[in-house]
């Protein structure tokens, strides 16, 4: 399978613990966004990265989370200290250079906050 | 505040018939306009797109209508097939900086087709 991989698919985590999600894109893509998707609403755009480069990180909560995506290896989305409120389905996409208008979308890690 | 407002929640259509789905925005920066459809459990899949520089663009069973003076688009399937059930999303983006990427979504509308 070629497409964007999430890891894990499922995420249980208590209240002030730490959440981290991954994301490999697909192969020869170089741009990696994160999107979150609460119950009953639309996906909310949080970060976007290039390899070792935060470009647009615009939507992402000043406090708790973090992402990055180094040279080597999956791009992470970690939360600091979760809250109940975190709980969503989170979105990896990524797509290729010069073609940032198509992205083509993971199928989510449904991070659930007891 | 919504910039992209999908207001119909569900939407409910027999196989072979058109299915319609609408979306309206308010920010005119707006240049660029796609629509995603997801299954449950899964990603969003990307389906059609348009330029503000365009009012029609189609694909096969799929078209999509934008009208610049409303701030409205609509993407058209026809003739619908059960295999279209699904959540349908419209985005759009401001082209400045290469950040294409950074989509304003909907917040979905439920197709459902009935054979």
């Amino acid at each position: 399978n070629a497409g964007v991989m999430q890891n894990p698919r499922h995420l249980v985590r208590r209240r002030g613990q730490e959440a981290r999600l991954r994301c490999s894109p697909m192969k020869g893509h170089s741009h990696v966004y994160w999107y979150r998707q609460l119950p009953e609403e639309g996906l909310k755009f949080m970060v976007y990265l290039q390899k070792e480069n935060i470009i647009d990180e615009s939507g992402m909560p000043k406090e708790r989370f973090s992402a990055e995506f180094p040279k080597e290896g999956p791009s992470i989305l970690r939360i600091q200290q979760v809250v109940r409120g975190d709980s969503a389905a989170y979105f990896c996409a990524s797509s290729p250079r010069g073609q940032e208008e198509k992205l083509f979308f993971g199928s989510g890690t449904q991070l659930s906050v007891l | 505040d919504q910039q992209v407002k999908q207001n119909s929640p569900s939407l409910s259509v027999q196989e072979g018939r058109i299915s319609i789905l609408n979306c309206d925005y308010t920010n005119s920066m707006f240049d660029y306009f796609l629509w995603y459809k997801k299954y449950p459990a899964e990603g969003p899949t990307f389906l059609i797109s348009i330029s503000s520089i365009k009012d029609k663009n189609e694909d096969g069973r799929f078209t999509v209508f934008l009208n610049k003076s409303a701030k409205h688009l609509s993407l058209h399937i026809v003739p619908s097939q059960p295999g279209d059930s699904a959540v349908y999303f419209c985005a759009a983006s401001v082209n400045y900086g290469g950040s294409q990427g950074n989509l304003i979504f909907g917040k979905g509308t439920k197709l459902s087709v009935k054979p």
